[in-house]
């Protein structure tokens, strides 16, 4: 089992609700990310864990919060979210937690759309 | 800082013929390479990447890249590139001053493969 597995795929919602994507992997992987993607342009990095620990935050709003429950599963919380904010959620994983040169596998993404 | 450019917003070439997608970089210490594709509304996937050793870097599908390091490039090349290569393709490069946690993306290229 190579994959990364991302629900909702598709996601709605207002600016005054509370959502959830959810990422999971069963590769045995220690280190989970969250990217953000606008259209036509680069994964920008949100978050990194690192055996369950929040290694990276890359000075994220408050309005997204993520979280490692174990080492299989990566959420982030949304709440009062902004349209500009609307955009396609990658998560991804690599085998080690630091000093690592591996690549990443990607999940397929959530498209998040914010009214 | 690390960077990573890739100096074409697209490439076209006609289904058949070799083509090449540049990628130049920047970064300090030893550079660890790597060469993503998406196609539309998917998570990247992994082609290949560069760590050490030979400059010849084989991947996926038939890509292959190479690894100069007097010209800091690392682009991306196919003998018989095939309309179904048609996606956009991410130059990128783990940061190891970040411990490996954060990858850095190119703008991205746009590859057209016309029958």
């Amino acid at each position: 089992d190579t994959e990364v597995t991302q629900t909702p795929k598709h996601l709605v919602m207002g600016m005054t609700n509370k959502k959830s994507l959810k990422c999971e992997q069963h590769m045995g992987h220690r280190a989970m990310y969250w990217y953000k993607q606008k259209a036509k342009k680069p994964p920008e990095l949100m978050f990194v864990y690192s055996y369950e620990k929040l290694s990276i935050n890359e000075s994220v709003p408050s309005r997204f919060s993520p979280e490692c429950p174990n080492s299989s599963l990566l959420n982030l919380h949304l709440h009062a979210l902004q349209p500009e904010d609307s955009a396609l959620y990658l998560c991804a994983s690599s085998p080690r937690g630091g000093l690592d040169t591996g690549e990443l596998f990607f999940g397929e993404g959530s498209r998040l759309t914010v009214l | 800082a690390q960077s990573v450019a890739q100096p074409e917003d697209q490439v076209n070439v006609a289904e058949g013929n070799p083509l090449t997608v540049k990628c130049t970089y920047s970064v300090s210490g030893n550079p660890y390479l790597f060469w993503y594709v998406q196609y539309p509304n998917r998570g990247l996937q992994f082609l290949l990447k560069y760590i050490t050793g030979d400059n010849l870097v084989k991947g996926s599908y038939g890509f292959e890249a190479e690894f100069n390091k007097s010209q800091t490039s690392f682009h991306l090349k196919k003998p018989s590139a095939l309309v179904s290569d048609s996606a956009l393709y991410f130059c990128a490069v783990r940061d190891p001053n970040t411990g490996g946690f954060k990858t850095i993306f190119g703008a991205g290229t746009r590859l057209f493969v016309k029958a």
